[in-house]
């Protein structure tokens, strides 16, 4: 099984539908990412969450919201689903330790099409 | 504003042509520089951490290199399953963790 497992795979939706993408980890890791990925503009980042209490926005949040149900959990949700918002979702987990931040492991992506 | 740029943007190699691939930075102050590897479908896989200038790391038939503005990621003898889209990423001091991604380079090697 994987590490962190990203569900669902792919999805279809129409404009205005609320939809919850979702990440699960197993690698005990605290810290907890949402990234998208669009061709030319690369891996932006959403929202990150340091613990189970702790919920920050990142570049890009505008239209999206989480919400970290515990410390394996983390949710990411469009609650009206617009065209611009199509791309290739990643939920990341890293490490707490000194020098290992940055060292982020990735699920195998939501692709998720905005109609 | 922390900014990353790669180069190319595609690289096509045949199998045993050596190559570098470039990522250019702007950071206010570097706390690590991190290379990952991205196959089709897939999210990426972490390769590196450079944390200053001179330092290198290797992998198998990749070594990554840093200075103050830039980072290479040297391919020696590739091979066809080396092909992948390479990302480069940066991270700043007093970011909490954040990384700024590069659009990446697609690399595919040939028989």
């Amino acid at each position: 099984d994987a590490d962190v497992t990203q569900t669902p795979r792919n999805r279809i939706t129409k404009t205005g539908k609320r939809i919850m993408l979702e990440c699960s980890q197993t690698k005990g890791h605290d810290r907890m990412y949402w990234y998208r990925q669009d061709p030319g503009l690369g891996l932006r980042l959403i929202y990150y969450s340091f613990d189970v209490k702790d919920i920050n926005k990142g570049e890009i949040s505008d239209g999206y919201s989480v919400s970290r149900q515990a410390q394996a959990k983390f949710s990411l949700s469009l609650e009206s689903a617009i065209p611009n918002q199509t791309a290739l979702y990643f939920c990341a987990t890293s490490d707490l330790s000194q020098g290992k931040a940055g060292e982020l492991f990735f699920g195998e992506g939501s692709r998720l099409t905005v109609l | 504003e922390d900014q990353v740029t790669q180069s190319p943007e595609a690289l096509r190699l045949q199998e045993g042509e050596s190559s570098s691939l470039n990522c250019s930075y702007t950071v206010s102050g570097l706390r690590g520089l991190f290379w990952y590897r991205q196959d089709p479908g897939k999210g990426p896989e972490f390769l590196f951490t450079l944390y200053s200038a001179g330092e290198e790391k290797e992998k198998e038939r990749l070594k990554a290199t840093l200075t103050k503005k830039e980072s290479f990621l040297h391919i020696t003898a590739p091979k066809p399953e080396d092909s992948a889209t390479y990302l480069c990423a940066v991270q700043a001091y007093g970011t909490a963790s954040k990384l700024t991604f590069g659009t990446g380079t697609r690399l595919q090697v040939t028989l």
